[in-house]
């Protein structure tokens, strides 16, 4: 089974319809994080979360919330989807605290707003 | 501020052939420097790390990479490659700013052709 796991795998919405990305986690990891991708632009952090009650913006939160409801999972909501967050989402994790970590991925999720 | 720029979007080459990926930074602090592979319809896996010690850093599936501070890179090589190896290459970075903040290259395209 795989450690880090995302709900949905792909998804098509509508403008201004609410959203939400899952993602859970086996690895016992406090760290986990949402970014987005995009061609040509890398991964871009949306938010960050070092434990359940500690959770940090990215550069790129503006239309985004999210959601730890345990140390397994992580959840990121789009509250009105706009066309601009089409993307593929990945939810990752690592193990420690420091910036020397490596970080576990999701297989992602594809979200197409139209 | 940190930044990372991968000088190819995408790098064709045949199989057997030695590659290499390319990969520049900017930073302001002591760095570590990351590279991750994307194979198709996956997440990102940790290729390679550089924390400190020597330059030249073995990773898995016979890549390396060499941290060269007077040039700020941290370039990928692999002497022969394989079809397999198709994938997507990112580069990261992350220093101690304080906060966590770990900076993903745009990637670099990997297509290795028979």
């Amino acid at each position: 089974d795989a450690d880090v796991t995302q709900t949905p795998r792909n998804r098509i919405t509508k403008t201004g319809k609410r959203i939400m990305l899952e993602c859970s986690q086996t690895k016992g990891h406090d760290r986990m994080y949402w970014y987005r991708q995009d061609p040509g632009l890398g991964l871009r952090l949306i938010y960050y979360s070092f434990d359940v009650k500690d959770i940090n913006k990215g550069e790129i939160s503006d239309g985004y919330s999210v959601s730890r409801q345990a140390q397994a999972k992580f959840s990121l909501s789009l509250e009105s989807a706009i066309p601009n967050q089409t993307a593929l989402y990945f939810c990752a994790t690592s193990e420690g605290r420091t910036v020397t970590d490596t970080q576990y991925f999701g297989p992602g999720t594809r979200l197409t707003v139209l | 501020a940190q930044s990372v720029t991968q000088l190819d979007s995408q790098v064709p080459v045949f199989e057997e052939a030695p590659v290499e990926l390319r990969c520049n930074y900017s930073s302001s602090v002591s760095v570590y420097l990351f590279w991750y592979v994307q194979y198709p319809n996956q997440g990102l896996q940790l290729l390679l790390k550089y924390l400190s010690g020597s330059t030249l850093v073995k990773g898995i599936n016979g890549f390396e990479a060499e941290f060269n501070k007077s040039q700020t890179s941290f370039h990928l090589r692999k002497p022969s490659v394989h079809i397999s190896d198709t994938a997507e290459y990112f580069c990261a970075v992350s220093g101690d700013t304080g906060g966590f903040k770990t900076i993903f290259g745009a990637g670099t395209r990997l297509f290795v052709k028979a």
